[in-house]
């Protein structure tokens, strides 16, 4: 079975340049996940799907961010512009049923943007 | 305020010996924890996970122990294998809240 799969894995751009990232989550999961991890921390929630639906977006920053899931499979995630901060890992994850808190969630590899 | 503390930023342990990694948490509400295994360039990659209502749970090598009154838990690899040099990252939920929250994680290293 595949799992997450992201795309890239790796990008650099200047700043104030738009940047997309790519998820397909696993074959059948209904709820996307995609996490910021910053050097040396945990990974920190940015918005949650499930299904088609943003049912959790509080803490993205949405002057910069946007987000989206259609039909309910891949999603992509946008910043633009991008910023010297922004520079990070970019984890998508999966989960099976409807965001259960007793759900384990599948991380794919993980897209790192540097920014300059 | 860090609602998931990994206290021990690395551990380094021979070949064949047991590793003990700790996790603390705070919010009485978290009943559900998992342990993620992370190599360089990778994603974290799902170990093991507990239910507040165990105490225990065991799979191969790893066992996770659970003390809720302690809100404490901790992963134990026995015996250690050099390839299990990498990251652990412990996580929490519960409650109404699907959203895992992480540790920073620890750097383990098994030395042959």
């Amino acid at each position: 079975e595949a799992g997450v799969v992201q795309s890239p894995r790796y990008k650099i751009i200047e700043k104030k340049q738009p940047v997309a990232f790519w998820c397909n989550p696993i074959s059948g999961h209904n709820t996307l996940y995609w996490y910021l991890q910053n050097l040396g921390q945990g990974p920190e929630l940015l918005i949650r799907y499930e299904n088609e639906e943003a049912v959790d977006d509080s803490q993205l920053p949405k002057d910069r961010f946007s987000a989206e899931r259609l039909k309910g499979v891949d999603s992509t995630l946008k910043i633009q512009p991008a910023e010297l901060g922004d520079s990070a890992v970019y984890l998508c994850a999966s989960s099976l049923g409807q965001g259960q808190n007793q759900e384990t969630q599948y991380f794919g590899p993980g897209t790192r943007l540097l920014v300059l | 305020d860090q609602q998931v503390k990994q206290n021990s930023p690395s551990l380094s342990v021979q070949e064949g010996r047991i590793s003990i990694l700790n996790c603390d948490y705070t919010n009485s509400m978290f009943d559900y924890f998992l342990w993620y295994k992370k190599y360089p360039a990778e994603g974290p990659t799902f170990l093991i996970s507990i239910s507040s209502i165990k105490d225990k749970n065991e799979d191969g090598r790893f066992t996770v122990f659970l003390n809720k009154s302690a809100k404490h838990l901790s992963l134990h690899i026995v015996p250690s294998q050099p390839g299990d040099s990498a990251v652990y990252f412990c996580a929490a939920s519960g409650g109404s809240n699907y959203k895992l929250t992480f540790g920073k994680g620890t750097l383990l290293t098994v030395n042959p």
